[in-house]
Order: C-alpha cells, then sequence, then structure tokens
C-alpha cells in the first residue's frame, strides 16, 4: 500500500522539551513539506524539500527544525524555542514541487 | 503579500441541496489551484486547476477556474451527509501552497 504515515497520531509534551514528528512515505516522491494547522485557520508552511539533503524554510519555520536523509523519510523537530507549539501537523508529499500535494493523516501535538 | 480567500466560512444544507463553494486569490507566479477535502484529519486531494474555464468533475463534484477574476468555484450537487467536511483550496505559487482557511460544511439528514 503507498502512502504517506505519521506518527505518533498523538503526542503530549511537556514545555521545554524538543520533540520530533515522524513522516515517511513510499510513494517515491521527491518533495515533503510540514504544514501546521490551527483552529479555524488553513494550513501554513513550516519547512519543505524538494530532494534529499536539501530543505528550505517555509513561512513559520521559526522554532522548528528539520533533516532529509533518505528520500523516504522527513522528520520535523519542534524546539523549545517554538512559542505556541500546541497544534495539528500535516506532512505532505508530491512527485516534485509542480505536482498535487498528498498529506498523512497528521499529528495532534499538546504541550502543557 | 500571498493571500487566498474562501466563502463562506461555513455552510449549513439539508441533504440533497446544491452548494457553491468560492475560492478567490492574490498570488504572484500563479500556478495551479487546488482543492482538498478535510474530515476528521488530512485533507484529501480533490481537484487540481490550471487553464481557466476548464471544469473538472468527479461524480457529484465539479470545479472550475477563472483566471480572469482569480477565483473558483466547488460545485456539490445531491448533497449527502458524508460530504460533510472542511473544503479547503489552495494555490500553488512557486515552492508550495497558500491555503485558504476553508469553508465547513454540514450536510443535515
Amino acid at each position: 500500500d503507498g502512502g504517506i504515515t505519521q506518527s505518533p497520531k498523538y503526542l503530549f509534551r511537556k514545555e521545554g522539551q524538543n520533540v520530533t514528528l515522524s513522516c515517511e512515505q513510499n510513494l517515491n516522491h521527491d518533495a515533503m513539506y510540514w504544514y501546521r494547522q490551527d483552529p479555524g485557520q488553513g494550513l501554513r508552511l513550516i519547512y519543505y524539500s524538494q530532494i534529499v539533503n536539501d530543505f528550505q524554510k517555509g513561512d513559520i519555520a521559526e522554532g522548528y527544525s528539520v533533516s532529509r536523509e533518505k528520500k523516504e523519510s522527513f522528520p520535523l523537530t519542534v524546539t523549545s524555542a517554538q512559542k505556541n507549539p500546541t497544534a495539528f501537523y500535516l506532512c505532505a508529499s508530491s512527485r516534485d514541487i509542480f505536482y498535487e500535494q498528498y498529506f498523512g493523516p497528521g499529528t495532534r501535538l499538546t504541550v502543557t | 503579500e500571498d493571500k487566498v480567500v474562501q466563502s463562506p466560512l461555513s455552510l449549513v444544507v439539508h441533504e440533497g441541496d446544491t452548494v457553491t463553494l468560492n475560492c478567490s486569490y492574490e498570488v504572484t507566479n500563479f500556478r495551479s489551484l487546488l482543492w482538498y477535502k478535510q474530515e476528521k484529519k488530512a485533507p484529501t486531494f480533490l481537484f487540481m486547476l490550471t487553464s481557466s474555464g476548464i471544469e473538472k468533475k468527479s461524480g457529484r463534484l465539479s470545479s472550475i477556474l477563472d483566471k480572469k477574476e482569480l477565483s473558483s468555484i466547488l460545485n456539490i450537487t445531491a448533497t449527502q451527509t458524508g460530504d460533510s467536511a472542511i473544503y479547503l483550496c489552495a494555490v500553488e505559487a512557486g515552492y508550495a501552497l497558500n491555503f485558504g482557511k476553508g469553508t465547513s460544511l454540514l450536510v443535515t439528514p
């Protein structure tokens, strides 16, 4: 079954701790993306990667970091520097940046 | 600054009604406009529109792009309760997608 998996589905952390969200795809897509969704808001781009070992900041990259060491994987770290980390995080991938994006099931992060 | 605006923000209709959702945009380097349906979790892809005036259809859903008016509509005919969801419009400009806030559709029996 081809698709995008994100884990975990729900994540709870204490303030001040870094946390890493996993995103894996087996669609052989070159491009991968991380978005954040807050209630009543559209999706906002955090980071994207066009190819392995390369990634670019999106609109709200502050307090986040990513890596792209393998084509299939694009983990997102939410650092303690992110002021409002509680949100729904969506990972997406596309054949390349000019094609439609497909989304994983998301991770709901709650920081208290 | 790139902007994507959807209207209405929420809508309640009865099963069997026809609905029209709107999306307008102001972006530089427009490449395409996409519609997604979001139920409890991740958005699922519906349509990608690149050319003005060409309608895309899938069952009871259809969408058309008007590049002159910088807008798109998504039509759903003979609505069913399973159509209840948030419908997201996104415009591809450059490297990624700019999303609107979505239209929340509730179809009542």
